[in-house]
């Protein structure tokens, strides 16, 4: 079975600073693996997804993600926070042939001024 | 542009009533999904489809119902027997999942109790 675990759900930067928000994943088989963000009250939107290839993922709005299969993990990170940043990010894992997207509980990042 | 429309974005529902959340996409999609989203618990799947006319329960879908007659849309109906039904409540849709793409998602309906 798969699964995915977000380590903390509370994260919170100085605006400028390193965003790294944790994903560990475990698949049976090779995982695909996505981060999705949501701002309050709205869907979830897609910003970055490793299939295969290059394990080092560039997403939108400066996000990029690095598939690492012997720590199983695949954390989010930005060298440099905007106050737009806050929002709640979302780790996802699914495989191929199945139907089933599994998604973490969610890292709701704070960005201070 | 194309997409997935979710109505209402509020909806109120009263005790022993039905209620249904429309969800409607414009992208061709084959694969929906029904989410509900409760703080701190991620996203929990409710039904899923492949295909029209064809649905299958996810890991919540005991006071929930659901109908795909068209491609474009899957309503999701809340049903008395659900007791809990206060969440936010996600719909998503998806090219075939053998492509490995990602699912897109509607702006979501918030659903509470009177």
């Amino acid at each position: 079975a798969q699964s995915v675990t977000q380590l903390g759900s509370h994260v919170s930067v100085s605006e400028g600073a390193l965003v790294l928000l944790r994903c560990n994943y475990s698949s049976s088989v090779p995982p695909y693996l996505f981060w999705y963000v949501q701002y309050p009250n709205q869907g979830l939107q897609l910003l970055l997804k490793y299939t295969t290839g290059a394990t080092l993922v560039k997403g939108i709005n400066g996000f990029e993600a690095e598939f690492k299969k012997s720590e199983t993990s695949f954390h989010l990170t930005k060298p440099s926070a905007h106050m737009s940043d806050a929002a709640e990010y979302f780790c996802a894992v699914s495989k191929t042939g199945g139907f089933k997207t599994i998604f973490g509980a969610g890292t709701r990042l704070f960005v201070k001024a | 542009d194309g997409g997935i429309t979710q109505s209402p974005k509020y909806l109120f529902r009263k005790e022993g009533q039905n209620v249904t959340l429309s969800c409607e996409q414009n992208l061709n999609h084959d694969a929906m999904y029904w989410y509900r989203q409760d703080p701190g618990q991620g996203l929990r799947l409710i039904y899923y489809s492949q295909i029209v006319n064809d649905f299958q329960k996810g890991d919540i879908a005991e006071g929930y119902s659901v109908s795909r007659e068209k491609k474009e849309s899957f309503p999701l109906t809340v049903t008395s027997a659900q007791k809990n039904p206060t969440a936010f409540y996600l719909c998503a849709s998806q090219e075939p999942q053998i492509n490995n793409q990602p699912q897109h998602f509607g702006d979501g309906t918030r659903l509470s109790i009177l």
